[in-house]
């Protein structure tokens, strides 16, 4: 089995700063890593995921996150928000050879002017 | 292409009615999912479809039930409704993007039981 914790429920962060939101993961097999965004009153959407090879993952939006095997983590990083990017962030882990995705509790990112 | 689609997109119940959620999807996904997303809880697997003619319990299966009734189509129904069961609900299609396998969600149905 797999767990995912997010260890911040929400980040405020002020326009144009750089911000991090922090995932790390439990799981006893390799796994697939996920950032997904979700707008306020809408679905999950895609940032970026991490299945094999370079461990600097490039998203959409200018995000950006880093696998680090020997730390279990995932964090994604962005360095100059935008008020556009508010939004909650979840991260999502997947086992090798599992359907299921177990998604984290999720970061509120409040991007202030 | 649509990819996920999801009806009704608000549904208000009373306690003890059943409904039917129903969802769609046109990428021709083998895997099919039902969620549920609570405040800070994150989303929780309900139920799940690896392909057509199979479904499996999730996380938080209980007071739910699925058909799988094509490889379009996964709807999720509540037989008797519970105030816990007052939620936003997110069906998934997993797929390959570009060589990569993605989840896709759809907008979400927000449910309200009286």
């Amino acid at each position: 089995a797999q767990s995912v914790t997010q260890l911040d429920s929400q980040v405020p962060v002020f326009e144009e700063a750089p911000v991090e939101l922090r995932c790390n993961y439990s799981s006893s097999v390799s796994v697939y890593l996920f950032w997904y965004v979700q707008y306020p009153n809408q679905g999950l959407q895609l940032l970026l995921k991490y299945l094999s090879g370079s461990t600097l993952v490039k998203g959409i939006n200018g995000f950006e996150a880093e696998f680090n095997k020997s730390q279990t983590s995932f964090h994604l990083r962005k360095p100059s928000v935008h008020i556009s990017d508010t939004a909650e962030y979840f991260c999502a882990v997947k086992g090798a050879g599992s359907y299921q995705l177990t998604f984290g509790k999720g970061t509120k990112l409040s991007v202030i002017p | 292409n649509a990819g996920v689609t999801q009806t009704p997109k608000f549904q208000v119940l009373k306690t003890g009615q059943s409904m039917t959620l129903q969802c769609a999807q046109d990428m021709n996904h083998n895997s099919m999912y039902w969620y549920r997303q609570d405040p800070g809880m994150g989303l929780r697997l309900i139920y799940y479809s690896a392909s057509e003619g199979t479904t499996d319990k999730g996380e938080v299966p209980n007071g739910y039930n699925v058909s799988r009734l094509n490889k379009r189509e996964f709807s999720l129904r509540l037989e008797s409704a519970a105030p816990s069961q007052t939620s936003v609900y997110f069906c998934a299609s997993r797929g390959q993007d570009r060589g990569q396998e993605t989840q896709y969600f759809g907008p979400g149905t927000r449910l309200l039981v009286l």
